[in-house]
């Protein structure tokens, strides 16, 4: 079964404008974390923002905010006020816990458009 | 700013030639990852390591080997490129307990003709 869920496969905005991009996930892990990544065509992946299981709070990063639920397993990135700049894909991750150091696991994605 | 470093960033290479890609970070950071990505596609991690003499393979079976030798230093080797080799190769590490991220080097396109 998929741990990470992204099922937006890709996404329009129009510039200035809010996105909501989802993520939904799979742990029977109590303490875990959820990250964001963006990778524009350039190919790097820029790391955007964590979420931890226990956070009470969401988490924000300048335009960048997690709408964290986690009863509902879910953990969506909102990016407010749309630049051009933002176009790229968007990787969900989490990384769970249970010691010894556990490897990351990555949502199949969602490409995002800025339109003028 | 991530201390992480990938050489070469891009190489075109003929088919059965030996390959080693070269992965180096300043963090101190003890796990270090291989990730294989095609064009829009999701990551794929292929090897990780615990630290120096560890090395593990991960959930996609790779033809590929690592090393780990040195802390800052995590090589991927392909002994025989084939086309089926092209693709973008990531590095990346972290801490090993409690790291809120992993930090990504800048990737190495491979493409074996």
């Amino acid at each position: 079964a998929q741990k990470i869920t992204q099922t937006q496969p890709g996404m329009f905005v129009q510039e200035k404008e809010a996105v909501t991009l989802d993520c939904t996930y799979d742990t029977s892990d109590q303490s875990y974390g959820l990250f964001w990544y963006k990778q524009p065509s350039s190919g790097e992946m820029i790391f955007l923002i964590y979420q931890g299981s226990y956070d009470e709070q969401n988490a924000t990063e300048g335009r960048y905010s997690l709408n964290f639920q986690k009863a509902r397993k879910s953990a969506n990135l909102v990016i407010s006020a749309s630049q051009l700049g933002d176009s790229a894909m968007y990787f969900c991750a989490m990384r769970e816990g249970g010691g010894y150091g556990q490897n990351f696991v990555f949502g199949p994605g969602t490409r995002l458009s800025v339109l003028p | 700013e991530a201390d992480i470093y990938q050489t070469p960033r891009y190489l075109v290479i003929g088919t059965g030639k030996k390959i080693t890609l070269e992965c180096s970070q300043t963090m101190g950071h003890d796990k270090m990852y291989w990730y294989q990505q095609d064009p829009g596609m999701e990551l794929h991690l292929i090897h990780y390591s615990y630290g120096v003499n560890s090395t593990e393979k991960g959930d996609l079976s790779s033809e590929s080997t690592v090393s780990r030798i040195r802390t800052e230093h995590f090589p991927l080797t392909l002994e025989s490129a084939r086309p089926s080799h092209t693709s973008q190769y990531l590095c990346a590490s972290s801490e090993f307990e409690g790291g809120k991220t992993q930090y990504f080097g800048p990737g190495t396109r491979l493409l074996v003709l």
